[in-house]
């Protein structure tokens, strides 16, 4: 079945440094959607991604969508402790008329301080 | 003023037991989901309604029965509990079923079977 894949599982790093998570899907999708949880909370929206090749900004974080649109990256640029948390990319299943959303595994980062 | 609120918070209780969780969202959508995240945080999709009308409904066992007596509304019981049971389970909404639409979750509930 669709699959999407997210690498690493974990990332350390120094408060400071940079941070990048891959996500991959075996399908080509309509649109690309990225969630943040915190320790302990739920799943929050970050921004979807819709058109080939497409780079949005949110301050620090830049989210890419590949030209095949079957791979997306967040990079976040010089980390803050407030960035801990457990990222996730989400594709919809399909044609994505049911709002089915296959989330990848995650990307757990933690931050130094 | 919560937009997608669930109880219990925690939930304990004894194997072969049977328990209900509840989601209520005030935002006005169509469609809510029912997740469930287990230890690895690996979040799946249980079930989901629009407007009252059950559209998603993966392989979990039948164990597990959602239910939505308004489109604001979506329960979900689970009889004779099992240790695999044990996880967070989320309620999520979105505007409407088109997969463009951002999903809204509730703070979770943290299901622990003994």
């Amino acid at each position: 079945g669709q699959q999407v894949m997210q690498i690493p599982q974990y990332q350390h790093v120094q408060e400071g440094e940079d941070f990048t998570t891959y996500c991959n899907s075996s399908t080509t999708l309509s649109n690309i959607q990225w969630y943040k949880q915190r320790p302990g909370g739920h799943p929050v929206f970050l921004i979807q991604l819709v058109k080939s090749g497409e780079v949005k900004k949110q301050k620090r974080l830049t989210f890419q969508f590949g030209e095949a649109k079957k791979n997306s990256s967040l990079h976040i640029t010089a980390t803050q402790t407030t960035d801990v948390g457990t990222y996730f990319c989400a594709g919809p299943e399909g044609s994505g008329n049911t709002g089915k959303l296959i989330f990848g595994q995650g990307t757990t980062l933690q931050v130094k301080p | 003023d919560t937009a997608v609120s669930q109880t219990p918070k925690y939930l304990v209780t004894q194997m072969g037991n049977d328990k209900s969780i509840k989601c209520e969202q005030n935002l006005g959508h169509d469609t809510m989901y029912w997740y469930k995240q287990d230890s690895k945080k690996f979040l799946k999709i249980m079930f989901s309604y629009n407007n009252k009308e059950l559209i998603i409904n993966e392989t979990v066992p039948n164990r597990f029965s959602p239910k939505s007596p308004d489109k604001a509304h979506l329960n979900l019981h689970i009889n004779s509990l099992e240790l695999g049971d044990s996880a967070v389970y989320f309620c999520a909404s979105s505007l409407t079923r088109d997969s463009y639409n951002e999903q809204f979750f509730g703070p979770g509930t943290r299901l622990t079977v003994l």
